[in-house]
């Protein structure tokens, strides 16, 4: 069974940067089947997707954030990452990590349990 | 982007109701269309995909239908554990949007 497991800072200074981490287990982020994305929620509102890596190194971010923006790749400990630099109180919220297949509908199927991240001084 | 709207925006219903949710994008999507049911303090759990197909393990009075820009979700029979937020999803063309959910409550 594929698990994902969000970590990082669940607190970060306005204009510093957010890092988290994705950690997989029961698959592995060096297949090609699949998108290793990145969802957030912000307190109380709907879902927004922000952007997803791809083993061959493809990334594909929300141009609203694409600036400020990058998602990797850590192979070696089944991993992928998210930074978001220069965040705002608007960058807080629950940030999800999940799996998406590269066929068929994209659907994400498998998702992490999401860490609150607050942005605040 | 494309705009994803759900309606109703909440809905209030009883155990055995059927209820129907639907979800219009503002362009065509063919059948790229995905749906996802969202407990407090849970993450999303996707119900259905590509419009019409249900998930692995996702119980059989889920259904979704609908392709282009009209898509539904039907809860053939309402059960306690359906109360939730449902959201649909494009993923038609980037950046892939959610509808701002629909919110099921008990009557």
């Amino acid at each position: 069974q594929v698990q994902l497991q969000e970590s990082g800072p669940g607190l970060v200074k306005p204009s510093e940067t957010l890092s988290l981490t994705c950690t997989v287990s029961g698959g592995s982020v060096s297949s090609g089947h699949y998108y290793w994305s990145w969802i957030r929620q912000p307190p109380g509102k709907g879902l927004e997707w922000i952007g997803y890596i791809h083993y061959s190194g493809t990334t594909t971010y929300i141009p609203s954030l694409k600036s400020r923006l990058t998602i990797s790749l850590d192979t070696s400990k089944n991993q992928f990452s998210l930074k978001l630099s220069s965040v705002t109180a608007a960058d807080t919220a629950v940030y999800y990590c999940a799996r998406a297949s590269v066929s068929g509908s994209y659907h994400l199927a498998y998702w992490g349990q999401g860490t609150l991240v607050t942005v605040s001084s | 982007d494309i705009q994803m709207t759900q309606s109703p925006s909440s809905l209030s219903a009883s155990v055995g109701d059927r209820v129907t949710i639907t979800c219009r994008p503002s362009q065509t999507i063919s059948n790229y269309l995905n749906w996802y049911q969202q407990k407090p303090g849970k993450a999303p759990q996707v119900l259905i995909y590509g419009a019409s197909s249900l998930q692995s393990g996702v119980p059989s009075r889920f259904s979704g239908s609908g392709s282009g820009t009209d898509f539904t979700l039907t809860i053939s029979s309402l059960q306690p554990e359906d109360f939730a937020t449902y959201y649909c999803q494009q993923t038609y063309s980037i950046p892939w949007t959610f509808g701002q959910g629909t919110k099921v409550e008990i009557k």
